[in-house]
C-alpha cells in the first residue's frame, strides 16, 4: 500500500516552454502533497505544500507564478514548470500525505532537464 | 529555525561489518523522526519511524533507530550490512516550530558497502 506515482520519470525540453509533471497516490487518498526539489548530491528542498481544493503554500524563495500547482483531486497534484530555463534543471520529487497521519510517501521522481 | 545534522556526508563500510549513521536535530518540543533511504536515480522510500511509544523503532531489513531525546539524536544502525545497502540516507523530522504538516531534511549519508 501508499504508492505514489509521477509522470514522466525524465523529461528533456527547451528552454522557455513549459513542463507539467503529475503526482498520483494509487491506493490512497492524499489531502496533502508536498513537492520537492533536490539538487545533485544534496537534499530535498520543500517548494510548496498543496490540499485538495485549495491554494497551495510555498515555501520562502519559491516563485509562484514560476511553479504552479494544482491539487484538483484527492489522488492527483500537478506541478507545472512555466518558461523553463537551464537553472531550473532537477530532480523534482512529490510526496503524498493521509489526512490525519504523519508519514509522507514519496514518488520517484522527475528529471527534468532544459537545454 | 528547526534543523536536522547528519554528521557523516559518506560512509564506508565493508559487507557483513555494522554501521552507524548519524543524526542529531534541533527542537526543545516533541517531534517525529524519520529515516528515508534513496537508491540511485529513485525517490524516498520510508525506511522506520518514530512517532511516539518505545524509543526503539526497526524497519524489515535489519536496519534499527533509537530515539533519544536526551541528546536530540535518532542515529540509524544495522548490525551486519549488504551490498544492497548501498544508498543515500536521509533523516527527517516533522513537528515543533516547522509544524507536523512539514518534514525538514538532513543533508543526506551516503553508505557505500563493499565486498
Amino acid at each position: 500500500g501508499a504508492v505514489v506515482s509521477q509522470h514522466p520519470s525524465r523529461v528533456i525540453c527547451k528552454s522557455g516552454t513549459s513542463v507539467k509533471i503529475e503526482c498520483r497516490s494509487l491506493d490512497f487518498q492524499a489531502t496533502t502533497m508536498f513537492w520537492y526539489r533536490q539538487f545533485p548530491k544534496q537534499s530535498l528542498m520543500l517548494m510548496a505544500t498543496s490540499n485538495e481544493g485549495s491554494k497551495a503554500t510555498y515555501e520562502q524563495g519559491v516563485e509562484k507564478d514560476k511553479f504552479l500547482i494544482n491539487h484538483a483531486s484527492l489522488t492527483l497534484s500537478t506541478l507545472t514548470v512555466t518558461s523553463a530555463h537551464p537553472e531550473d534543471s532537477s530532480f523534482y520529487i512529490c510526496s503524498a500525505r493521509v489526512k490525519g497521519t504523519e508519514t509522507q510517501y514519496f514518488g520517484p521522481g522527475t528529471r527534468l532537464l532544459v537545454l | 529555525a528547526q534543523s536536522v545534522t547528519q554528521l557523516d556526508s559518506q560512509v564506508p563500510v565493508f559487507e557483513e561489518a555494522p554501521v552507524e549513521l548519524r543524526c542529531n536535530y534541533s527542537s526543545s518540543v516533541s517531534v517525529y523522526l524519520f529515516w528515508y533511504v534513496q537508491y540511485p536515480n529513485q525517490g524516498l522510500q520510508l525506511l522506520l519511524k518514530y512517532l511516539s511509544g518505545s524509543t526503539l523503532v526497526e524497519s524489515i531489513n535489519g536496519f534499527e533507530a533509537e530515539f533519544n531525546k536526551s541528546q536530540t539524536s535518532f542515529h540509524l544502525r544495522k548490525p551486519s550490512v549488504h551490498i544492497s545497502d548501498t544508498a543515500e540516507y536521509f533523516c527527517a523530522v516533522s513537528g515543533a516550530s516547522g509544524g507536523y504538516n512539514k518534514l525538514i531534511f538532513g543533508a543526506g549519508t551516503r553508505l557505500a558497502v563493499h565486498p
